[in-house]
């Protein structure tokens, strides 16, 4: 069995400083790890995603996020966020079964 | 342009109305999903398919049934709402195997008066 823990539920932040959000998985066999973005009044939408190699993954809208096999983490980072930032994020993991675990969420809220 | 729609966006509706939330995608994905997310933002997966023919339940149990007769088609229904319905609906669909992640539809919100 696989499960996701993002450790913050709200993360209150101004604008154009650094966010960090947090993710820790557990599971008994290798995942691949996914990000996703949740606007207000909208579906989920693809953040970026870590299947294999380099453990810094880049994602659309500026966002990155490091993949930690000893940590069993992968943290979702942007180094200068905008009002338009403001969402729920979600860390997502899928291993053997196919079908993706969702964590918690974390809400955003970008202060002006 | 390949996507996922779902239908209604918004959905006001009376106590014992049967209700049926659509859900269609243009992708030829194998496998659909149907969550449900409350106003705390936890998605939960209350039915999925891997393909037409096949629906399974969810993690969380839930009142509604589901239907794949055709591959781009997974409607959700409800036969008698109540308020506990409540709620927002995610319909999302993927292809087969792990690589790949979820394309969602911008969702339901359902509302039960």
């Amino acid at each position: 069995a696989q499960s996701v823990t993002q450790l913050d539920s709200q993360v209150p932040v101004f604008e154009e400083a650094p966010v960090e959000l947090r993710c820790n998985y557990s599971s008994s066999v290798s995942v691949y790890l996914f990000w996703y973005v949740q606007y207000p009044n909208q579906g989920l939408q693809l953040l970026l995603k870590y299947l294999s190699g380099s453990t810094l993954v880049k994602g659309i809208n500026g966002f990155e996020a490091e993949f930690n096999k000893s940590q069993t983490s992968f943290h979702l980072r942007k180094p200068s966020v905008h009002i338009s930032d403001t969402a729920e994020y979600f860390c997502a993991v899928k291993a053997a079964g196919n079908k993706l675990t969702f964590g918690g969420g974390t809400r955003v809220l970008v202060k002006p | 342009e390949a996507d996922i729609y779902q239908t209604p966006r918004y959905l006001v509706i009376g106590t014992g109305k049967k209700i049926t939330l659509e859900c269609s995608q243009t992708m030829g994905h194998d496998k659909m999903y149907w969550y449900q997310q409350d106003p705390g933002m936890e998605l939960h997966l209350i039915h999925y398919s891997y393909g037409v023919n096949s629906t399974e339940k969810g993690d969380l149990s839930s009142e509604s049934t589901v239907s794949r007769i055709r591959t781009e088609h997974f409607p959700l229904t409800l036969e008698s709402a109540r308020p506990s319905h409540t709620s927002q609906y995610l319909c999302a669909s993927s292809e087969y195997g792990q690589f790949y992640g979820y394309t969602f539809g911008s969702g339901t919100r359902l509302t039960v008066v």
